[in-house]
């Protein structure tokens, strides 16, 4: 069984730019969730993805989109960057079912985003 | 989505039980309540979920009134490797989650 894998793991950006980061989930699952989680904090739940369409969405702002491709890959977009996005970026897979289930979301290592 | 209140920090010594109680007064009838465990650096852990009583694996047991209003994960007989942030969450679970994390508890278990 595959995890949950993440690229790439530290990457440093300078403000105004823009980052991609990637996912691809573990093997069987069909939904993918983001969340951004500065330091010493939870993480912040950014949107979710289910069968390619944007399932839910936490309070960020439009400039963080995201994808989710035919094979349950996903991407995070982040538009414009601030130094505040500087976090750590997980990606959690699970399978959904539309019936309340163990529900366990299976989380990546996260990829480290430094803005300067 | 419901609340949740937990301590911040806690400690504790190798080999002692370690109880983490949880509050979510405004629980909804349909919300599951889970907890996740994270080391530094690394994504959150699945350890546990309820519903209401009692549930227990390997790794925990959880602890469920019947007003469901707060929850306690046990952890048996801690080792130095169970020191992590635990997260309380309470939210409907399924593929639909979109389960919000607190500050979590830090637990540090000393030798």
């Amino acid at each position: 069984e595959t995890g949950v894998t993440q690229s790439p793991t530290h990457l440093i950006k300078t403000r105004g730019q823009q980052v991609t980061l990637r996912c691809s989930s573990q093997s069987g699952h069909n939904t993918v969730s983001w969340y951004q989680q500065a330091l010493g904090q939870g993480p912040q739940f950014i949107f979710q993805y289910y069968r390619e369409e944007e399932n839910g969405r936490g309070n960020f702002p439009p400039r963080f989109s995201g994808l989710q491709f035919p094979n349950y890959s996903s991407e995070l977009n982040v538009n414009a960057l601030e130094l505040d996005d500087s976090a750590l970026y997980l990606c959690a897979s699970s399978l959904a079912s539309g019936l309340p289930n163990t529900g366990e979301l299976f989380f990546g290592e996260g990829s480290r985003l430094t803005v300067l | 989505l419901a609340k949740t209140t937990q301590p911040i920090s806690m400690d504790s010594y190798e080999g002692q039980e370690v109880n983490i109680t949880c509050s979510h007064n405004n629980i909804a009838t349909n919300d599951y309540i889970t907890w996740y465990q994270q080391f530094p650096s690394q994504g959150p852990r699945f350890i546990i979920q309820g519903y209401k009583t009692k549930v227990t694996n390997e790794v925990a047991s959880l602890f469920i009134p019947a007003d469901r209003k707060s929850s306690t994960l046990s952890l048996p007989r801690v080792s130095l490797s169970d020191t992590a942030v635990y997260y309380c969450l309470v939210g409907l679970s399924g593929g639909y989650n979109k389960l919000i994390f607190g500050a979590g508890t830090r637990l540090a278990v000393h030798p």
